[in-house]
């Protein structure tokens, strides 16, 4: 079965200070995604990134960045310079890769404040 | 804006009544997702149909049935509603129907069973 623990429940930071969001993952398949989606006060959930399993290269996009490593099923999340904006829910998801579809479990959820 | 429209915003209704919400993904996207969020169960996948058939099956209740229609738009119904069934939900579209697919969410149906 799979599973997506975010083992933060609530993180506090100030303005400008890096962050990083944790992610652990279980699941059988060889192939399978993992996504990060942001959530802010608004209420939408907003797609960050998609990653396949056998992707393992990490991926900056501007001020984030996402570390893979299979190894220990880890897809971490890293803010840079953390601004109020980033204050959120941000969710790691994970789906198994099946010609018929797919079936995704989202983690509990990591909220984010960002303090100015 | 993701350009996935979902109505109503809102819907307050009581216990043992049925509703649908309705869902209308983004130009030229095949598939639609339903999702639930509540406090207690916290996001969960519910049903994912691409291009009018149902695709996968999430945690989703007897209770609660959905479709998609020629003109690619879902309708998720939800009856014999209970206390528990308090919660926003989301459709998601995406273009095809595997997860390589980047979705794109609505701005989701806040549901209140009083």
């Amino acid at each position: 079965a799979q599973k997506v623990t975010q083992a933060q429940t609530e993180i506090s930071v100030v303005e400008k200070e890096d962050v990083t969001l944790d992610c652990v993952y279980e699941t059988r398949d060889t192939t399978y995604y993992l996504f990060w989606y942001k959530q802010p006060p608004s209420g939408e959930l907003v797609f960050l990134i998609r990653r396949n399993s056998f992707d393992e290269q990490n991926e900056i996009s501007g001020r984030y960045s996402w570390n893979f490593q299979k190894s220990t099923s880890s897809f971490n999340f890293t803010i840079t310079a953390s601004q109020v904006v980033d204050s959120a829910v941000y969710f790691c998801a994970l789906s198994e890769a099946r010609n018929y579809g797919q079936n995704f479990v989202f983690g509990p959820g990591t909220r984010l404040s960002v303090l100015p | 804006d993701s350009g996935v429209t979902q109505t109503p915003k809102h819907l307050i209704t009581a216990t043992g009544q049925r509703v649908t919400l309705r869902c209308s993904p983004r130009s030229g996207d095949l598939s639609v997702y339903w999702y639930q969020q509540s406090l207690d169960q916290g996001l969960q996948f519910l049903i994912q149909y691409y291009n009018g058939e149902e695709r996968a099956k999430g945690n989703i209740l007897e209770r609660f049935s959905a479709q998609q229609f020629p003109d690619l738009h879902s309708e998720l119904n939800l009856s014999s509603l209970e206390l528990g069934d308090s919660a926003l939900y989301f459709c998601a579209s995406s273009q095809g129907g595997h997860s390589s697919y980047e979705q794109y969410f609505g701005p989701g149906t806040r549901l209140t069973v009083t």
